[in-house]
């Protein structure tokens, strides 16, 4: 399978600290996504690294990709309490679909 | 905030009921996606279209079926609602992956509770 695995699975933090989350794929890839979920609704996209670059930022998101080992993380700086939710890496190969990761709960405590 | 819409929001029904699921987008996008999504776990996606009156079956394995009719629609059918089709629901679009990239725009969900 090509899904991602994400560590950690959940994530609590204090308010104004940063969240870290890595995710790691199994094949070659196009691209990597980050999404977030807030509970129980739809998800949003985030940020898309592509294969041939190794570092994004968007805002307080900064989204590092390692092809080599096939893995990503995704940091969130200055973090707050409406970060609480989960996020999820989505790999894409070509023009197949997305291949979604397990998902980190990240928990901000005000 | 995507043009990507599902109803019912929530819908509790009892076994063997027949049930439509409905999806619709705004954004004249090509792919339209199904995916099953228990509480706190992963995604899988059921069923995808590339476009008009094209569906597929996608990787984890449902007894629902799709329709592709018109562009900004997809809707998902249950003909035998059962307990084990307990989950949320969630409908996505994108404009199709021209260049080598793809972001999937979500609806809300619509979850699903079979009694």
């Amino acid at each position: 399978s090509q899904q991602g695995e994400e560590d950690p699975q959940a994530l609590s933090i204090q308010e104004g600290e940063n969240a870290t989350m890595n995710c790691s794929y199994k094949t070659s890839i196009n691209n990597l996504q980050w999404y977030r979920q807030n509970s129980g609704r739809g998800l949003v996209h985030l940020i898309l690294i592509r294969s041939n670059e190794r570092e994004k930022h968007s805002g307080r998101l900064r989204v590092t990709l390692d092809t080599s080992k096939k893995s990503s993380s995704l940091l969130i700086t200055a973090s707050r309490a409406a970060d609480t939710a989960s996020y999820f890496c989505a790999t894409q190969t070509g023009a197949n679909n997305l291949f979604f990761g397990t998902g980190t709960r990240l928990t901000v405590i005000p | 905030e995507a043009d990507i819409y599902q109803t019912p929001r929530y819908l509790v029904i009892g076994t063997g009921k027949k049930i439509t699921l409905e999806c619709s987008q705004t954004m004249g996008h090509d792919k339209m996606y199904w995916y099953q999504q228990d509480p706190g776990m992963e995604l899988h996606l059921i069923h995808y279209s590339y476009g008009v009156n094209s569906t597929e079956k996608g990787d984890l394995s449902s007894e629902s079926t799709v329709s592709r009719i018109r562009t900004e629609h997809f809707p998902l059918t249950l003909e035998s609602a059962r307990p084990s089709h307990t989950s949320q629901y969630l409908c996505a679009s994108s404009e199709g992956g021209r260049g080598g990239t793809d972001t999937q725009y979500f609806g809300p969900g619509t979850r699903l509770t079979v009694l």
